[in-house]
């Protein structure tokens, strides 16, 4: 089976562009969740979609917006990119709304992406 | 915030040699879990403890989540040179998990 995908792997943005990552669950997964992680550190959450709903939100600005669609793909998308939004991005998919033994959290290899 | 503080951030040692690491929090959790994160890809989690108490291994990799839910630790046996990369906790539950700023593991052949 084919596990979390997500496209580009790497993009290059100035400041002030906007930017749209996608990301394919593993099959038969509903829940998509995005994560920022900046060289360094840990992942840090931004958002949950379970069946086409936002089921959670990280501490993140109104310029990252992010949706899910019918075939439970999704997309991530900011605006007015900073400097500081250079980061690996990282989607993970799971079957249900919790992750949990019998379905954990799968994460994609990122979108690197670098704002110049 | 709820933080997640882990020790050591970066560990150099032999291989074959056993390597600990841990993770403690102020606040209490209902789910541990250990990642690993290889360069230039995403995390894969490793062992996930879902009850106080709880040890669990896989392979040469151990586990425990704390009796008072606030700590977990992750032992390995006998490294390899593959363990290389970044191993980071999280508390888990609704997948918004927070993450530990990770331990750097490199192994010495």
């Amino acid at each position: 089976d084919a596990g979390v995908t997500q496209s580009p792997t790497h993009l290059i943005k100035t400041r002030g562009q906007h930017v749209t990552l996608r990301c394919s669950p593993i099959s038969g997964h509903k829940s998509v969740s995005w994560y920022q992680q900046v060289l360094g550190q840990g992942p840090q959450f931004i958002f949950q979609y379970y069946e086409k709903e936002e089921r959670g939100r990280g501490n993140f600005p109104d310029r990252f917006s992010a949706r899910q669609f019918p075939n439970y793909s999704s997309e991530l998308n900011v605006n007015a990119l900073l400097l500081g939004d250079s980061a690996l991005y990282l989607c993970a998919s799971s079957r249900g709304q919790e992750s949990s033994y019998n379905s954990p959290l799968h994460f994609g290899n990122g979108t690197r992406l670098t704002v110049t | 915030g709820q933080q997640l503080n882990q020790s050591p951030q970066s560990m150099f040692i032999q291989e074959g040699e056993d390597v600990s690491m841990n993770c403690t929090s102020s606040s209490i959790f209902n789910t541990w879990l250990w990642y690993k994160q290889d360069p230039g890809e995403g995390p894969v989690l490793l062992i996930a403890l879902y009850k106080a108490g709880e040890l669990t291994s896989n392979g040469r990799l151990t586990a425990q989540f704390g009796i008072t839910r606030t700590d977990s630790f992750l032992n390995i046996a006998a490294s390899i040179p593959s363990d290389v990369g970044i191993y980071f906790c999280a508390r888990g539950g609704n997948n918004d998990m927070r993450f530990g700023a990770g331990t750097r593991l490199t192994v010495k052949p």
